[in-house]
């Protein structure tokens, strides 16, 4: 059964600092990872989709690494604002079935 | 833009109640889940859909059954609701099941069991 953990569950920093989520899994044999996003009562928005034969992929300030053998992928948000304050969630897909982490809620202090 | 809609944003229920979670999305998207997130579990699969009349288990799927006679719709029914079903519940869509598609999720609907 895949197990995806996300560290920390939450973080605090001020406005322009870079942001660094981790996200670790314990079934290597996935054939994508993917992160959201969740605002506060929300649903989930996609951020980033990588393939299992990737090993980034980046959108604006977003940067997420992955690497497969060591069941890890990374999520850099860089000069981090205000409007990035959100909970952020790892989910990995092995066939149809996605696999969630507890997400890491982030707060961007101005 | 996909769009997926769910009938309620809050909903209070009375424990034994009988609850439909209605979830609506406008793509033509083959395949429908219904998730459950409660703090520190993340999300957890109950059920979902590749097709009309078709369903499948997740991993949570005791205490609940669903309903898809329509493929822009799939309903979520609580027979008999209990204080534990006391959560957050997430409708998504995806136009294939296949490892390469994203899905796309609904706002939620908080339900509360008293």
């Amino acid at each position: 059964k895949q197990e995806v953990t996300q560290i920390p569950a939450a973080l605090s920093v001020p406005e322009g600092e870079n942001l660094v989520l981790n996200c670790s899994f314990t079934d290597s044999a996935i054939y994508n990872l993917q992160w959201f996003r969740q605002d506060p009562g929300k649903g989930l928005t996609s951020l980033l989709l990588i393939q299992s034969s990737q090993r980034e992929q980046t959108s604006g300030r977003l940067n997420a690494s992955l690497d497969k053998s060591s069941g890890r992928s990374t999520l850099y948000i860089a000069a981090s604002q205000p409007g990035d304050s959100a909970t952020y969630l790892c989910a990995v897909t092995n066939d149809y079935k996605l696999s969630f982490g507890a997400g890491t809620t982030v707060t961007v202090r101005a | 833009d996909v769009k997926v809609t769910q009938s309620s944003r809050y909903l209070v229920k009375r424990t034994g109640e009988k609850v439909f979670l209605e979830c609506v999305q406008d793509m033509d998207h083959e395949n429908m889940f219904w998730y459950r997130q409660d703090p520190g579990l993340g999300l957890r699969l109950i059920y979902f859909s590749y097709d009309v009349k078709m369903k499948e288990k997740g991993d949570i799927p005791e205490g609940y059954s669903v309903s898809r006679e329509k493929k822009e719709r799939f309903s979520l029914i609580l027979e008999s609701a209990s204080t534990n079903q006391t959560s957050m519940y997430l409708c998504a869509s995806s136009l294939l099941l296949q490892h390469t598609d994203t899905q796309y999720f609904g706002p939620g609907t908080r339900l509360t069991v008293l």
